[in-house]
C-alpha cells in the first residue's frame, strides 16, 4: 500500500540554521503531498500541501517541491527560529482520500 | 472560531479496563474522524464518520474498540476491554466535506495510557 517515509530525529539546529527534512513517498497513482506540524500541547496543523508534480507549496517560510522523478517531498526552511521547534509530519492522500502519515520528526532549535 | 474541543487530555487505566474519549467538532463540519497516534508512529485513521453514518472503519479493531455520532455532532470512542498496545494519543478531527483534506482540522488528543 501507499507509504511515506521520513527522516528519523531529533533533528537539533542553531538559530539561523538552514533546515531539511527530507521525505520520501510510495504510492500507485498521483497523490496530493503534505506537511502537517505538532507544536508541543497543540493539535496537528497543516503546513503546506502540494497537489501535482513539480507544484510547490510554501508557508511561514517553509517550502517543499513535488519531486515525481525521485518521489520525494523534502521540507526545507532558510533559516530557523526557536519558535519552529515541533514535531514534523510528511503525509500523502491513498486512493480512497484517507492521509497516511510518515513518523515524524522532532525539530528542536536552539537559541 | 472555536477549534475541535476534546477530553479528557490524559487517561491513565489498567488493563481490561473501560475507556472513552469525546470529541466536539468545529460547527458546521459534517465529516469527522478518529486518528490513533502512538508513540514513534504517525497517526493512524481508525474510523471516519459523514454526519451520524460511518464511511470508513476499515482499520478500527472492532472486537474492543467503538465509535458513535449521535445527532451528527459530537463523536464518542470507546474502548472495552483495553490492551497494553493501545496506550496512544487519540486524535479527533473535522473538516466541512470530506474530501477538502486541506481543510481538515485536528484536536489536541487524548493521551491514554494502559497500565
Amino acid at each position: 500500500g501507499d507509504s511515506v517515509t521520513q527522516m528519523e530525529g531529533p533533528v537539533t539546529l542553531s538559530e539561523e540554521a538552514f533546515l531539511t527534512i527530507n521525505c520520501t513517498y510510495t504510492a500507485t497513482g498521483y497523490p496530493s503531498l503534505f506537511w502537517y506540524v505538532q507544536y508541543p500541547g497543540e493539535g496537528l496543523q497543516l503546513l503546506l500541501k502540494a497537489t501535482k508534480a513539480d507544484d510547490k507549496g510554501s508557508n511561514k517560510g517553509f517550502e517543499a517541491t513535488y519531486r515525481k522523478e525521485t518521489t520525494s517531498f523534502h521540507l526545507e526552511k532558510g533559516s530557523v527560529q526557536v519558535s519552529d521547534s515541533a514535531v514534523y509530519f510528511c503525509a500523502l492522500s491513498d486512493p480512497t482520500n484517507k492521509l497516511i502519515f510518515g513518523t515524524g520528526t522532532l525539530l528542536a532549535v536552539q537559541p | 472560531e472555536a477549534g475541535v474541543a476534546q477530553s479528557p487530555r490524559y487517561k491513565i487505566i489498567e488493563k481490561r479496563q473501560s475507556v472513552a474519549f469525546w470529541c466536539n467538532p468545529i460547527s458546521g463540519h459534517a465529516t469527522l474522524y478518529w486518528y490513533q497516534q502512538i508513540l514513534g508512529q504517525g497517526p493512524k485513521l481508525l474510523i471516519q464518520f459523514q454526519n451520524n453514518g460511518v464511511v470508513d472503519d476499515s482499520q478500527l479493531p472492532k472486537d474492543r474498540f467503538s465509535a458513535e455520532r449521535l445527532k451528527g455532532v459530537d463523536s464518542t470512542l470507546k474502548i472495552q476491554p483495553a490492551k497494553l498496545e493501545d496506550s496512544a494519543v487519540y486524535l479527533c478531527a473535522s473538516s466541512l466535506a470530506g474530501g477538502v483534506l486541506e481543510k481538515l482540522f485536528f484536536g489536541s488528543g487524548t493521551q491514554l495510557s494502559v497500565l
